[in-house]
């Protein structure tokens, strides 16, 4: 199984709600990424997982979190966003990190969830 | 300033045609990628070329990679309407940490 599953596809929720973003991949990968993509700009990195730790946090708000609750699976619990969060949100994974901590692996990406907050 | 960056920033091209696309980048690397990106899904990685290897060939994807100029450039022969999409770059960043993709060409193939 070499892909990547994200649900929902797509989400409208409003400013006061709590939903959360699944990601799911099988295998075997010990990193794993969310990306945050507005409409014709490039993939910003959120968050980087490594072997089911917190590696990056790309001082995102608090109102994203996310967790990684074993090495197939990691989620992003969202609360009380704002319209401007609005936005395709990407998973990825890639093999894991070097001996050294460098993640220079060939990332493989879901389809992303397409986020509308109003 | 920006890790990776790519111009042109959109190219519409004819069915058939070649379409080259340049990637610049800023700090020293161990490897450079190439992904695309169909109209609002998920990234696919293309191909990877190390520091080592200046040009790298995937089907009718070549690659090049100038270290000493920090750029690279990403051709398509024969292009297809199917490769419409935008391509991006991405480079380690930060001893290799992360990935930074560059802003990305928008590429339009007409049939």
């Amino acid at each position: 199984d070499t892909e990547v599953t994200q649900t929902p596809k797509h989400l409208v929720m409003g400013m006061t709600n709590k939903k959360s973003l699944k990601c799911e991949q099988h295998m075997g990968h010990r990193a794993m990424y969310w990306y945050k993509q507005k409409a014709k700009k490039p993939p910003e990195l959120m968050f980087v997982y490594s072997y089911e730790k917190l590696s990056i946090n790309e001082s995102v708000p608090s109102r994203f979190s996310p967790e990684c609750p074993n090495s197939s699976l990691l989620n992003l619990h969202l609360h009380a966003l704002q319209p401007e969060d609005s936005a395709l949100y990407l998973c990825a994974s890639s093999p894991g990190p070097l001996s050294s901590g460098a993640m220079t692996d060939t990332q493989y990406f879901g389809p992303g969830t397409r986020l509308t907050v109003l | 300033s920006q890790q990776g960056e790519e111009d042109p920033q959109a190219l519409s091209i004819q069915e058939g045609e070649n379409a080259t696309m340049n990637c610049s980048y800023k700090t020293s690397i161990n490897n450079l990628q190439w992904y695309r990106q169909n109209s609002g899904r998920g990234l696919v990685h293309l191909i990877l070329i190390r520091s080592n290897e200046r040009e790298k060939h995937s089907g009718r994807l070549r690659v090049t990679l100038d270290t000493s100029k920090k750029s690279s450039s990403l051709l398509i022969t024969a292009s297809r309407a199917a490769d419409t999409a935008s391509y991006f770059c991405a480079t380690p960043y930060t001893g290799g940490f992360k990935t930074i993709f560059g802003a990305g060409t928008r590429l339009f193939v007409k049939a």
